[in-house]
């Protein structure tokens, strides 16, 4: 069964340096998303990519975040200059379009630690 | 956004036991998901249920979108049923983004 892939599963970094979190989603989805779940909390929508352009984002994707479809199968996340309270569980979800295609599906999260 | 409310927050049971978890959405939506987080932080897919009923084995879940309200039903919980159980709604208004509920923590004892 297709399924969503993230890589790394687990990244550690120092504060202010660059991170990029990578997606494969699944193979004919047109929508792509980035959410992201501090320890405890709930799950937060970041951005989602249709058409190889942003379609929305929320107030906590600020200039600090980028995304990116470097080729017809990734889809990246970058964070610019980390921050220890950009430390979470960074999940990548895809889905199709039109009636049950608008379901999500989701990766198996990338968790990031920043120190 | 869309506001989402879960109850209850938190819920432990005895195997065997049934259960009901509730969301709560603020407005009219085109999508509604129910997940499971397991103990390794995986979002499971349980049921994509905008309006309508479904059942897939033990589990069944109902959305009444003219009332704007989803129930989850679990019937005979195991202790593999123990996670959080998140209610997820989205809408083309807002480029079908999900906005989460807090979830519903359970615990399934033996």
């Amino acid at each position: 069964e297709p399924e969503v892939t993230q890589t790394p599963s687990h990244q550690v970094t120092q504060m202010g340096q660059e991170v990029i979190l990578r997606c494969v989603p699944i193979s004919n989805h047109l929508y792509f998303y980035w959410y992201r779940q501090i320890l405890g909390q709930k799950v937060e929508f970041l951005v989602s990519f249709y058409n190889n352009e942003i379609s929305e984002k929320s107030e906590i994707f600020d200039d600090q975040f980028s995304v990116e479809r470097p080729d017809g199968s990734n889809f990246t996340l970058k964070i610019r200059s980390t921050k220890l309270e950009d430390s979470a569980m960074y999940f990548c979800a895809s889905s199709g379009t039109s009636g049950s295609g608008y379901e999500q599906f989701f990766g198996p999260g990338t968790r990031l630690t920043v120190l | 956004g869309i506001q989402v409310e879960q109850s209850p927050p938190d819920l432990i049971l005895q195997e065997g036991a049934n259960s009901t978890l509730r969301c709560n959405f603020s407005d009219s939506v085109n999508n509604l998901q129910w997940f499971h987080q397991n103990p390794w932080g995986q979002l499971i897919n349980l049921f994509y249920i905008p309006s309508g009923t479904k059942q897939n084995g033990r589990l069944s879940a109902t959305t009444v979108a003219t009332e704007r309200y989803s129930l989850l039903y679990i019937s005979s919980s195991q202790t593999t049923d123990s996670g959080v159980y998140f209610c997820a709604v989205g809408n083309s208004n807002s480029g079908y983004a999900l906005n989460f509920g807090k979830g519903t923590s359970l615990l399934v004892t033996p």
